[in-house]
């Protein structure tokens, strides 16, 4: 199985602050004959469910706010918040679909500093 | 609007068995994978199980295999998940939540929208 491993377990920032959370793949999770690597990220806020933010590592969900970027290098990925809203308050789940079972990262809780 | 509804969910013994439903609409069901992932209380999301457009493909988490089957109707534009010999660990929020389309490559796990989830607890 592939193995996600997000960092850190949880973060705060300040208003209008960058945050980035950072998720590894044990293994590649590029599909080489599209060149896409097969990673989503989501938002998951109390009492909601998982929001998808992010596919194919870097490519933003239409509705997203721009203030949400992902990037890739190799095998280590990024989520990138450029300004921190209050409603960005969340766990944030780095997501593998590259190979069954489409493993998930442990989470990032989010908070406010 | 594209609509998630899971159902069935509720308090069961261990080595009990329950069948969660997920009534979907708003889109062409029948075109696209679904999926199973739950979260543990406290915990983060596991994914579970995945099932092709018609029904005729479906993998498991090594957790479930052999205990839990993902199937579906398409004329009723129903997800399922039947688990049998339940455990406390599977307690958990169960979601259920769209894939890709068929014939789309690269977009099977892209899991977007998802239900609002039905609360499974094992427990004597």
């Amino acid at each position: 199985d592939i193995v996600m491993t997000q960092s850190p377990d949880s973060l705060a920032v300040s208003l209008g602050e960058r945050a980035t959370i950072n998720c590894k793949s044990s293994q590649s999770v590029l599909y080489s004959s599209n060149n896409k690597n097969y990673l989503n990220w989501y938002q998951q806020k109390p009492g909601q469910p998982p929001k998808l933010l992010i596919y194919w590592a870097s490519i933003r969900e239409s509705g997203v706010p721009d203030r949400f970027s992902g990037s890739e290098s190799g095998t280590d990925f990024t989520l990138t918040i450029s300004s921190l809203q209050a409603e960005d308050v969340a766990v944030y789940y780095c997501h593998q679909h590259y190979s069954a079972p489409y493993t998930f990262g442990q989470g990032t809780k989010l908070d406010i500093k | 609007e594209v609509q998630l509804v899971e159902s069935g969910g509720g308090l069961v013994q261990p080595g009990g068995s329950l069948r969660l439903s997920c009534a979907a609409s708003g889109f062409t069901f029948s075109t696209y994978w679904m999926h199973w992932v739950r979260r543990a209380p406290g915990k983060g999301l596991v994914w579970v199980s995945r099932i092709n457009s018609d029904g005729s493909s479906t993998t498991y988490a090594d957790s479930v295999k052999g205990r839990f089957t993902i199937s579906r109707d398409n004329a009723k534009n129903t997800l399922y998940l039947q688990m049998s010999s339940l455990r406390v660990e599977d307690t958990a929020v169960y979601y259920c939540a769209r894939g890709g389309v068929k014939g789309v490559t690269g977009t099977v796990g892209r899991l977007d929208p998802w239900g609002q989830g039905t609360l499974v607890t094992v427990s004597s």
